[in-house]
């Protein structure tokens, strides 16, 4: 079952606006990780933050995580039109040491 | 090899034919991972491989799934008499350790007519 659950389904903005997308778990988590899925095909693994962290950083993208509230938010700032995509969060559980659980994405577009 | 690496990349079939999927995966990864994905879908767990043995077959949809990994390293997907239901893009990615995330392969994407 899919325990990862992003909002929104989708979002469409103008180039050059940040973009927010927001995963919801449910069980205790091990790590939280977000990838990029273009086109239908293999997806890219962007950013993984741990249990114990806040907030991480790298490029464009900062990514935090409230394991009291069991989410988390991915942020890209000053989108391109490269960054439409299908992003999803997966997290890895603590009762488990190797499958990740997967959100059903979102899909995000950017309008030149 | 340098990723993860999948085929055939697309694959149409009839109704009822056997198809194989194969996945090479990056040289030292120990974990192998096979998903299912729908058109505009999350991603389907199907298996799981630690090394040659796998540990979860748990999301294998039925017994015409079959999947099996060689030397550590390859892995073949199979269904056989295939459903129209099986259409989808199936997903292999492999990883050196759950903390370090996945590198998934580009897919194959399997239609049956």
């Amino acid at each position: 079952s899919q325990q990862g659950e992003e909002d929104p389904q989708a979002l469409s903005i103008q180039e050059g606006e940040n973009a927010t997308m927001n995963c919801s778990y449910k069980t205790s988590i091990n790590n939280l990780q977000w990838y990029r899925q273009n086109s239908g095909r293999g997806l890219v693994h962007l950013i993984l933050i741990r249990s114990n962290e806040r907030e991480k950083h790298s490029g464009r993208l900062r990514v935090t995580l409230d394991t009291s509230k069991k989410s988390s938010s991915l942020l890209i700032t000053a989108s391109r039109a490269v960054d439409t995509a299908s992003y999803f969060c997966a997290t890895g559980r603590m009762d488990s040491n190797y499958q990740l659980i997967w959100g059903a994405g979102t899909k995000l577009i950017i309008k030149p | 090899g340098a990723g993860v690496s999948q085929s055939p990349s697309n694959k149409v079939t009839e109704k009822g034919k056997d198809v194989e999927l194969r996945c090479d995966p990056i040289s030292g990864h120990t974990a192998l991972y096979w998903y299912r994905q729908s058109l505009g879908q999350g991603l389907e767990f199907l298996i799981y491989f630690q090394g040659n043995s796998a540990p979860d077959k748990s999301g294998l949809p039925s017994d015409r799934f079959s999947a099996e990994r060689t030397g550590g390293s390859v892995s073949t997907l199979t269904i056989q008499r295939t459903q129209q239901e099986d259409s989808a893009v199936y997903l292999c990615a492999s990883s050196s350790g759950f903390i370090d995330g996945y590198t998934f392969g580009s897919g194959t994407r399997l239609t049956v007519v």
